[in-house]
């Protein structure tokens, strides 16, 4: 069974720092991209990065785009994501998504995913 | 970046069939046949219920179903039960600089 387990969410002033972890297992972790995907309390659905199965593509939306860094480590079955500059519309429930193939690309989609971790950007 | 979009809400009764729109653009669902549903439980995660278009993963019911036509996806809910009470949102890749974008969700209530 497909696990995936996001840690690290709190509360941060804006400005501030904080990275995500995503512990996966039940599944070849290097065999597959990942993603984050993001959800502010109450809204919709907004897909955050993504990252290849051997970390040498990553992608990012413009809305975070220089602010957040998406990483894995394939020894530790681990996906993270680190965020700085955080500011208040960075609000959200921060899921970690696995990708159907082990490069994003066009047929994405976002087989399985965590419970999420709440992060709250908040002065 | 805007969002694919859906209607807020849709609600049908047991027993009938809703469907639920997912209007984009040629550099979206227009241009890729890889569009997927995700339904939401209140309080949980998505689930991933419908991929390229109209295939459904194992273990999802066929009352699910998925089309598309032109610029528009579109997921069809056969006989209505209860337990559909939830959020769903479509989601396409998109040749831009921001390459996923979601709906923005259909709220399904069971009457």
């Amino acid at each position: 069974e497909v696990l995936l387990v996001e840690s690290g969410g709190g509360l941060v002033q804006p400005g501030g720092s904080l990275r995500l972890s995503c512990a996966a297992s039940g599944f070849t972790f290097d065999d597959f991209a990942m993603h984050w995907v993001r959800q502010a309390p109450g809204r919709g659905l907004e897909w955050v990065s993504g990252i290849s199965w051997n970390s040498g593509f990553t992608v990012y939306a413009d809305s975070v785009k220089g602010r957040f860094t998406i990483s894995r480590d394939n020894a530790k079955n681990s996906l993270y994501l680190q965020m700085n500059s955080l500011r208040t519309e960075d609000t959200a429930f921060y899921y970690c998504t696995k990708d159907r193939g082990y490069q994003w690309n066009y047929e994405t989609r976002f087989e399985h995913w965590g419970l999420g971790t709440l992060v709250t950007v908040s002065s | 970046q805007s969002a694919l979009t859906q209607p807020a809400s849709v609600s049908g009764s047991p027993g009938q069939s809703i469907t639920i729109s997912c209007n984009g653009t040629s550099s979206d669902v227009g241009g890729y046949n890889y569009v997927s549903w995700y339904q939401q439980l209140p309080g949980k995660a998505p689930k991933l219920i419908i991929f390229d278009v109209s295939s459904r993963p194992s273990g999802v019911s066929n009352r699910f179903s998925g089309s598309k036509s032109g610029t528009t996806a579109s997921l069809t809910i056969s006989g209505l039960q209860a337990e559909d009470q939830a959020d769903y949102y479509c989601t396409s890749y998109r040749s831009s600089s921001t390459p996923y974008v979601f709906g923005t969700g259909t709220k399904v209530t069971v009457l």
